[in-house]
This record gives structure tokens, C-alpha cells and sequence, in this order.
């Protein structure tokens, strides 16, 4: 079965770069989540899209921005990058309609290091 | 705002055991959703059981199993005949049933299998 694809998987940028993160859903899901996941955290709800407008937004920096394109892939994009952003970055997708609606599946992750 | 906690973290079990990992939230809501998720050193993030909070019958899925107790405001996850391929850390976490759909974790538990 299909799942959640991010890309990149591994990423290592500098202070004060930018830094874009892609999440291709699973087919049909309509909706995409991000999370962030610290070392040692649990994920952290960043923000989230259905039918590629905002439908949430938790505790996102202003330096980050994301959008849910036409084809219903997203994209993070993370600016001023600063140490502190090193984590784990989840992108999740979920159905709006079937056996698993509301249940959301979590793709493998892009790691993002920031030296 | 919803809370998740998870008393214990870290808890072992020999193989072939059974164990059971302990969650508590804290929720105004009447109607919402429960997770149990598993991350094992992949990182990758595994859903392993849900319960909806209309439902009295506590979900089964092979080997895992809920305890659900509404009015307590627990959710404990019971693994039977535990397997080497069982250790990871355990999240439990909280969805809204309307509006917000975002996932808020515990801090996690994580489980060590000794054979």
C-alpha cells in the first residue's frame, strides 16, 4: 500500500538558512499535518490543510511557513534556521471519508540538523 | 486545552509476557478520539490501536488491547505475549472529535523486551 513520502530525508543546513520540506499524502487523503519532534520530545503539533487551505496551526514559528499545493502534496519552508529547529519533522495525511477517516499516517520523517 | 500523561517512562517485560502502559488525559469533550502509537528506533511513527470515546467496547488488535475507562479519563494499552519486535516508545494521544483534528501526545513510555 501506498504511503506518506517526505523528502528530504536527511537535511544539514547552517544558522540563519533556509530550509524546505516536502510531504506527499497518500492517495485520496485530503489533508496533511506537520509535527515536530524533538530530541527525546514527543511530536509537537506544527500545522495543518484540507483541500490545500489552513485548517489548523498550532505552535508554528513565524519563521516557518507552509502551503498544500493543487496536487495536494506540501511543503514547510523554515527560514532563519537556528539550533533549536534540529528535530524530526512528521508529515501525517488522513482520509476525510472511509474506514480510516480520522486516523492519520505518518510518513517517515525528514531529520533536519541545523549546524 | 487537552492534556495527555503518561506516568511511566521507561517500563520492561520479558518475552512472552504481558504489559501494560498507562495513559491519562484530561478533556472538557464528551466525544473525541484516543491513539496509541509506537516508535521504534526507526522513528518511524506506527499507529497500533484507536478508540473512539462513543464506543463502550474497549478495541482489540491482535496482541494489543485498551483498557478504556471514560469517566476516569484513562487509557491504558495491555501488549500480551510480548515480542522482541514490541520494543519502542509508546505514545498515547488525544483527537478532538470536531474542530481541532491535531494529535496531542504524552511524553512517551518507552518499552524494553528482554528475551
Amino acid at each position: 500500500a501506498a504511503g506518506v513520502i517526505q523528502s528530504p530525508r536527511h537535511l544539514i543546513k547552517e544558522k540563519r538558512e533556509t530550509a524546505t520540506l516536502k510531504c506527499y499524502p497518500i492517495p485520496r487523503h485530503d489533508t496533511v499535518y506537520w509535527y515536530q519532534q524533538g530530541p527525546g520530545q514527543d511530536p509537537q503539533f506544527l500545522i495543518s490543510f484540507y483541500e490545500k487551505m489552513q485548517s489548523d496551526k498550532g505552535s508554528i514559528p513565524d519563521r516557518f511557513s507552509a502551503q498544500q499545493f493543487s496536487d495536494y502534496h506540501s511543503e514547510l519552508n523554515m527560514s532563519s534556521l537556528e539550533l533549536g529547529d534540529s528535530a524530526l519533522y512528521f508529515c501525517a495525511s488522513s482520509p476525510t471519508s472511509g474506514a480510516s477517516y480520522n486516523e492519520q499516517f505518518f510518513g517517515p520523517g525528514t531529520r533536519l540538523t541545523v549546524l | 486545552a487537552q492534556t495527555v500523561t503518561q506516568s511511566q517512562p521507561e517500563m520492561s517485560v520479558q518475552e512472552a509476557e504481558t504489559v501494560t502502559l498507562s495513559c491519562t488525559y484530561d478533556t472538557s469533550e464528551s466525544d473525541y478520539y484516543l491513539f496509541w502509537y509506537k516508535q521504534p528506533p526507526s522513528r518511524q511513527m506506527i499507529l497500533v490501536i484507536r478508540q473512539e470515546a462513543y464506543k463502550q467496547q474497549n478495541a482489540t488488535e491482535n496482541r494489543f488491547s485498551v483498557n478504556f475507562q471514560k469517566a476516569a479519563k484513562s487509557f491504558s494499552l495491555k501488549i500480551s505475549d510480548s515480542q522482541l519486535g514490541d520494543a519502542a516508545m509508546y505514545f498515547c494521544a488525544y483527537r478532538s472529535w470536531g474542530g481541532s483534528e491535531k494529535l496531542v501526545f504524552g511524553k512517551g513510555t518507552k518499552l524494553t523486551v528482554n528475551p
